[in-house]
């Protein structure tokens, strides 16, 4: 079955500092992935979508300039957090999809972010 | 190694009733997620598992049993808008999320 892994799996940092996830799909080329937030609620915010070699759409509310998205080739994403703060820790899952927003999208591992 | 296992996809009809199993092997366990995903959209959370039993939540309920390795999802009265996949994952002992595949549920008429 198609595997997405996310490095690191967990990572904490200073306030202040900026923090690169990384997500890869290993073996199918992603034309789309998708970053999520998830609350103590447990539900998942959409953050914003990324296809191969071009700019990320960011949901509404979700500070583009912020939450830097590169999605350079087709099985690899980064999500870099600029200027962590606490508000900002958090778990970050990825998912990725071989086709659009309505093929199967398979998920990420999830990497878990405490920013002191 | 760590995985999970569910039906790739079920057919039900419109008012009845269906269970989507969801077995898991993990490196320890720290609880069961349920989520819904309509085509296009993010994921719905639907409910969370630790302990063994049933937890109701309105028209769906959720039960895990640890020692087996096993949840199901149950959907009562289905509805045509019930028409989605049902996601399930399992946490390990490092709170990672393993992700089944998906269930694809088709509801007819």
């Amino acid at each position: 079955g198609a595997v997405v892994s996310q490095h690191p799996s967990r990572v904490i940092c200073k306030s202040g500092t900026s923090v690169k996830i990384e997500c890869r799909s290993l073996d199918f080329q992603a034309t789309t992935m998708f970053w999520y937030r998830q609350f103590p609620k447990k539900s998942l915010m959409l953050m914003a979508t990324s296809n191969e070699g071009s700019k990320a759409t960011y949901e509404q509310g979700v500070e583009k300039d912020k939450f830097l998205i590169n999605h350079a080739s087709l099985t690899l994403s980064t999500l870099t957090v600029t200027s962590a703060h606490p508000e900002d820790s958090s778990f970050y899952i990825c998912s990725a999809t071989s086709g659009d927003s309505r093929e199967t999208q398979y998920f990420g591992p999830g990497t878990r972010l405490l920013v002191l | 190694g760590q995985n999970i296992d569910q039906p790739t996809e079920m057919t039900a009809t419109e008012g009845a009733i269906v269970q989507i199993n969801c077995t898991y092997q993990t490196s320890g366990f720290n609880g069961l997620f349920w989520y819904q995903q309509h085509a296009g959209e993010a994921p719905t959370f639907l409910s969370y598992n630790v302990l063994d039993g049933l937890e109701e939540k309105g028209r769906f309920s959720s039960f895990l049993s640890r020692s087996k390795g096993y949840s199901y999802l149950l959907l009562k009265e289905l509805q045509m808008k019930d028409s989605a996949s049902y996601l399930c994952a399992a946490m390990d002992s490092n709170y990672q999320l393993i992700w089944g595949a998906g269930t694809k549920l088709i509801i007819k008429p």
